[in-house]
């Protein structure tokens, strides 16, 4: 299994600021998805980080709101831009090595429980 | 489309005796199920999975979950529940038609375990 180590933990942020979360595993992983999980919610998939090219956001999610980089395959980050209370939620990093193999199952980092003021 | 449903917000179960969490799931393809668990400020810790064979999987700490075709369904179970087992369930599927990178997850039920 790997090991994801996800910072910050949690913050608080004015409003109208960014926040940028890192997601560091501690081996080369073929994908890596960034989640939210808004308070008492389930987990939904804001985009998929892709090695060397533009993350695939799922529909709600633009890049303008969510820039994410992912320089190689074992490091992504996730920002928050322009923040507004309605962004308060945790947000996840996930990773699957999967090569192929859709039964591989993920792996979650910590979560960083982001509020905005 | 890919679905999962857990129908119950929160399961309540004394401590020693045998807990159930329900999900069902509506997939085009075979379904790719997996159960994770979600600790008070923690992320999300797999606990096991259906791909194919038996239909009751075993997993961690003493989880097992049944696979009924039929039924549509993956409930997670525990033959003793623990205090410490108070936590955020999720079931997920992957469709397996569609071998596709994504998770649907479901609502989450809250386990409570008191002693």
């Amino acid at each position: 299994s790997a090991v994801i180590s996800q910072k910050p933990s949690r913050d608080i942020c004015q409003r109208g600021t960014s926040l940028t979360i890192q997601c560091q595993v501690d081996s080369q992983v073929t994908m890596m998805f960034w989640y939210r999980q808004q308070p008492g919610q389930s987990l939904t998939l804001i985009a998929t980080a892709n090695q060397g090219s533009e993350a695939t956001y799922e529909s709600g999610f633009v890049i303008d709101k969510f820039p994410i980089s992912r320089p190689n395959l074992t490091f992504s980050t996730l920002t928050v831009s322009n923040m507004s209370p309605e962004d308060s939620s945790i947000y996840l990093c996930s990773v699957e090595d999967w090569g192929g193999d859709v039964g591989t199952e993920a792996f979650f980092g910590q979560g960083t429980r982001l509020t905005v003021v | 489309a890919q679905s999962v449903a857990q129908p119950e917000d929160q399961v309540n179960v004394a401590e020693g005796n045998p807990l159930t969490v329900k999900c069902t799931y509506s997939v085009s393809g075979n379904p790719y199920l997996f159960w994770y668990v979600q600790y008070p400020n923690r992320g999300l810790q797999f606990l096991l999975k259906y791909i194919t064979g038996d239909n009751l999987v075993k997993g961690s700490y003493g989880f097992e979950a049944e696979f009924n075709k039929s039924q549509t369904s993956f409930h997670l179970k525990k033959p003793s529940a623990l205090v410490s087992d108070s936590a955020l369930y999720f079931c997920a599927v992957r469709d397996a038609l569609y071998n596709t990178d994504k998770l649907i997850f479901g609502t989450g039920t809250r386990l409570q375990v008191f002693p």
